[in-house]
């Protein structure tokens, strides 16, 4: 089954409102990082947070191991922010590759 | 500027035709990975590489196979390909040390009729 689940599937945000993104893992969580992607576009690292609490701008991170789950929340969300986020987990052994969720897409409009 | 390139950005191939992806990173990690993503999977791992001459398996290999020639290449190869192999394809790089250091290329959308 699926390893990494991420809730909710989509949102859609007046600008200026708040979010959070939900990602659950059903295995022991060896690390995990949170990505960025805009339509037809490529991935970009946001946060790599195996644990606890961090911050970017207007972002938020907060890792939660032993309860083996992940959230990103969005302040004073901005049309910008609109696109897909995806959260990944280390798999066991393989060169820190990454194990997917299949994301929330955010849309934020004026 | 390190990157992480990868062509054709787009290619149409013929079912039982042979096709290949090239990836080049200018990053000097060691870590390359082949990922397909489709629409209610996410981002599955193909293939992967700790570096020039290696290949690992991911967790989907079946009618993949990829080649490491050197620290900056990683190629991903469809012998025989399927209509089941359209997706996107991304290429990534890594240093295997964490902290954000994964860069992934633009992708790659194949269509195979």
């Amino acid at each position: 089954g699926q390893q990494v689940q991420q809730s909710p599937t989509s949102l859609v945000l007046q600008e200026g409102e708040n979010a959070e993104l939900q990602c659950n893992f059903s295995t022991s969580l060896n690390s995990m990082q949170w990505f960025y992607q805009r339509p037809g576009g490529s991935l970009i690292s946001v946060f790599y947070n195996p644990s606890g609490t961090k911050q970017s701008g207007r972002l938020t991170s907060t890792t939660v191991i032993k309860e083996r789950r992940s959230s990103l929340h969005i302040s004073s969300s901005q049309i910008t922010d609109s696109g897909t986020y995806l959260c990944a987990m280390e798999r066991g052994q393989g060169g820190r590759a990454l194990i997917f969720g299949t994301g929330t897409t955010v849309s934020v409009s004026p | 500027e390190a990157a992480v390139t990868q062509s054709p950005r787009n290619k149409v191939a013929v079912t039982g035709g042979k096709v290949t992806l090239s990836c080049n990173q200018t990053n000097n990690h060691n870590n390359m990975y082949w990922y397909r993503q489709d629409t209610g999977h996410g981002l599955r791992l193909i293939h992967y590489s700790y570096g020039a001459g290696s290949t690992e398996k991911g967790d989907i290999p079946d009618g993949y196979k990829a080649s490491r020639p050197s620290q900056e290449n990683f190629s991903l190869i469809l012998e025989l390909a399927t209509p089941s192999q359209t997706s996107v394809y991304f290429c990534a790089s890594g240093d295997g040390t964490g902290d954000s250091d994964y860069t992934f290329g633009s992708g790659t959308r194949l269509l195979v009729i």
